[in-house]
């Protein structure tokens, strides 16, 4: 059974960048999507885009171009999400999920990012 | 890009009602819509795919229908356990997109 561990939660400065890691164990790792969404305190779930690990295409939503790098190391099975120029916009719980279909299945744990002066 | 608009914001309703959240897509996308479930504190879990696949564990009080632009998911016999919050996702094409959410209250 696939589990998704992420990283801790992080605080930052504006303008600063964050790295999230989501670790995947129980299947292989290369043969699916991993996915980032982000949900802000009292909002609702946002795409952020995916990283396919074979080949190690990134797909990311417009909004965050320029801003996001997502990656994939295949030798440890681990997922990475990369955000520069953190504004407080930015302070969110970041969740990176499984998706087959397009499909969400398998989510971590979620990690908080918060983004203050 | 699709939008996803989920109707009601949010609902009461008390243990044992039916409850029905429609889903719509500002396009076509034929049976491409996931839901799922959040539970306050917690990552989202699918529920169903594809419009009406129920997940393997999912209690069958839960159902979904629809096709193209207008989507449902019903819940037969509302449970304690099923006061969350509801969202849509379309997976028909790129960016992938959730609808706002439909948070379920006791009344």
């Amino acid at each position: 059974q696939v589990q998704l561990l992420q990283s801790g939660a992080e605080v930052k400065k504006p303008g600063s960048s964050v790295k999230v890691s989501c670790q995947a164990s129980g299947d292989t790792f290369s043969r699916y999507t991993i996915n980032w969404v982000r949900q802000a305190p009292g909002q609702g779930l946002e795409w952020m885009g995916r990283i396919i690990p074979t080949p190690g295409i990134g797909h990311y939503a417009q909004q965050f171009q320029g801003r996001v790098t997502m990656t994939a190391d295949k030798a440890t099975s681990t997922a990475y999400m990369d955000l520069i120029n953190l504004r407080s916009e930015d302070t969110a719980v970041y969740y990176c999920a499984r998706s087959r279909s397009d499909a969400f299945d398998v989510w971590g744990q979620g990690t908080m990012v918060a983004v203050s002066s | 890009d699709i939008q996803m608009t989920q109707s009601p914001s949010s609902l009461s309703a008390s243990v044992g009602d039916r409850v029905t959240i429609t889903c719509r897509a500002s396009q076509n996308i034929a049976t491409y819509l996931n839901w799922y479930q959040q539970i306050p504190g917690k990552a989202p879990k699918l529920l169903i795919s594809v419009a009406s696949s129920l997940q393997s564990g999912v209690p069958s009080r839960f159902s979904g229908s629809g096709s193209g632009t207008d989507f449902t998911l019903t819940i037969s016999s509302l449970q304690p356990e099923d006061f969350a919050t509801y969202y849509c996702q379309q997976s028909y094409s790129m960016p992938l997109a959730f609808g706002q959410g439909t948070k379920v209250e006791i009344k």
